[in-house]
């Protein structure tokens, strides 16, 4: 089974709009951290924002906000007022076995494709 | 601060040699991860290294493999290079053990021919 699902391949935007990307997950852990990143064509993964199994508030970035249900294991990207260069791939990823001893591995979605049309 | 680099960028190279990738992490970082991205797998985790220790390695033939200096920085070597090799490689470091900051480089696109 799939750890990481993002179901929207592909999505379009209009600048300064929100948008919300998707993201659900599997695992039977019960520390877990989750990870927004965003890919350029350049290539370089960017840090967006952490969420923590365990953290009872959404976590906020600016203008970026991942709204985390944790009963429904969903951990979903919002992004306010879109701009030209949000346009991007976007990756939710996680990472398992959250302890001092656990390995750093992350396991990423297969990405959803942002366009912002101006 | 200067970010994560990864050398080179690019790097074509022929079906049964040998590449050595490098990977140098933001200053102060211990915690350092390898990843293979393609169009069919999507990203991959190769193996994770914290103070010259791997501490994971992914589901990779024995042909991919890494290491880690005492200075943090960290060298994958990928051996008899195959065409679905042919990807980009990214590395990420982190500060912290428990990695809930990873940051990653621009990569080296890898291409087997």
């Amino acid at each position: 089974a799939q750890k990481i699902t993002q179901t929207q391949p592909g999505m379009f935007v209009q600048e300064k709009e929100a948008v919300t990307l998707d993201c659900t997950y599997d695992t039977s852990d019960q520390s877990y951290g989750l990870f927004w990143y965003k890919q350029p064509s350049s290539g370089e993964m960017i840090f967006l924002i952490y969420q923590g199994s365990y953290d009872e508030q959404n976590a906020t970035e600016g203008r970026y906000s991942l709204n985390f249900q944790k009963a429904r294991k969903s951990a979903n990207l919002v992004i306010s007022a879109s701009q030209l260069g949000d346009s991007a791939m976007y990756f939710c990823a996680m990472r398992e076995s959250w302890s001092g001893a656990g390995s750093y591995q992350l396991t990423f979605g297969k990405g959803t494709k942002l366009s912002v049309i101006p | 601060k200067a970010g994560v680099t990864q050398t080179p960028r690019y790097l074509i190279k022929t079906r049964g040699q040998q590449v050595t990738l490098s990977c140098s992490p933001i200053s102060g970082h211990r915690s350092v991860s390898w990843y293979q991205q393609t169009p069919g797998q999507g990203l991959q985790f190769l193996f994770e290294y914290f103070s010259e220790t791997q501490r994971n390695k992914g589901n990779f033939p024995g042909r991919f493999s890494g290491r880690q200096f005492s200075n943090s920085r960290s060298e994958m070597n990928v051996s008899t290079l195959e065409l679905g090799d042919s990807a980009l490689y990214l590395c990420a470091s982190s500060p912290r053990r428990d990695g809930t900051e990873a940051f990653f480089g621009q990569g080296t696109r890898l291409t087997v021919v």
